[in-house]
């Protein structure tokens, strides 16, 4: 069965204290791995794709990595606005639009 | 302003009254998706659309149904709403296989009584 975990479930840290939130997933026929963004009452925002294993990318704070059996979202030197529930996707199948979403990391960052 | 706009944002309803959720983009995407969103479950993707005419179930595609009878409208009906169907629902779309960054609108809460 296709499976998305992430791990911590939620993450409390002071800012500029950098930490790593992790994806793992078992799915067949992966064709992407992508990171989302959460605010409360808000949908999702589009942070990163990841199609190879060794692939990285950045975007300000935030470094993706990605290896054959998971993801790791690194953070460096938090500022209180990083705060947001961090979401995982895969992408699978033949063709695309076919995702299943772990359950999110809660990070709070505090002043 | 790209945008993926839902109506209602909030709906309560009681149990067997149909219901149906809107969901437009203005970007010329083909690809469009509902999900819902579960405390501890994620989201999870209900039904999506490669393109007018052409849709496909996700994983929990029972007791929706969908239409995609132009490509800027997606909507979501639920023909006999169950308590269980009480749930935070997305749409979103994204515009192509190749380019798949998602577009999310802002949400429906939905509430079945």
């Amino acid at each position: 069965e296709d499976q998305v975990t992430q791990s911590p479930e939620a993450l409390r840290l002071q800012e500029g204290e950098s930490s790593s939130l992790n994806c793992s997933y078992t799915v067949s026929g992966l064709r992407g791995l992508f990171w989302y963004r959460q605010d409360p009452g808000k949908g999702p925002e589009f942070l990163f794709t990841l199609y190879s294993a060794g692939e990285e990318k950045e975007k300000e704070r935030l470094k993706a990595t990605l290896t054959k059996k998971e993801s790791f979202l690194h953070i460096t030197a938090p500022k209180p606005e990083d705060s947001a529930t961090y979401l995982c996707a895969v992408q699978r199948g033949d063709y695309g639009q076919n995702f299943v979403f772990g359950p999110g990391t809660r990070l709070s960052v505090l002043p | 302003e790209a945008q993926v706009t839902q109506n209602p944002r909030y709906l309560i309803t009681v149990t067997g009254k149909k219901l149906t959720v809107t969901c437009s983009q203005n970007m010329n995407h083909e690809y469009m998706s509902w999900y819902r969103q579960d405390p501890g479950l994620g989201l999870r993707q209900i039904y999506y659309s490669m393109n007018v005419e052409v849709t496909d179930k996700g994983d929990v595609p029972e007791g929706y149904k969908v239409s995609r009878k132009e490509k800027r409208n997606f909507p979501l009906i639920l023909e006999s709403p169950s308590p269980n169907q009480t749930s935070l629902y997305f749409c979103a779309s994204s515009a192509g296989d190749t380019t798949t960054e998602a577009f999310f609108g802002q949400g429906t809460r939905l509430t079945v009584v």
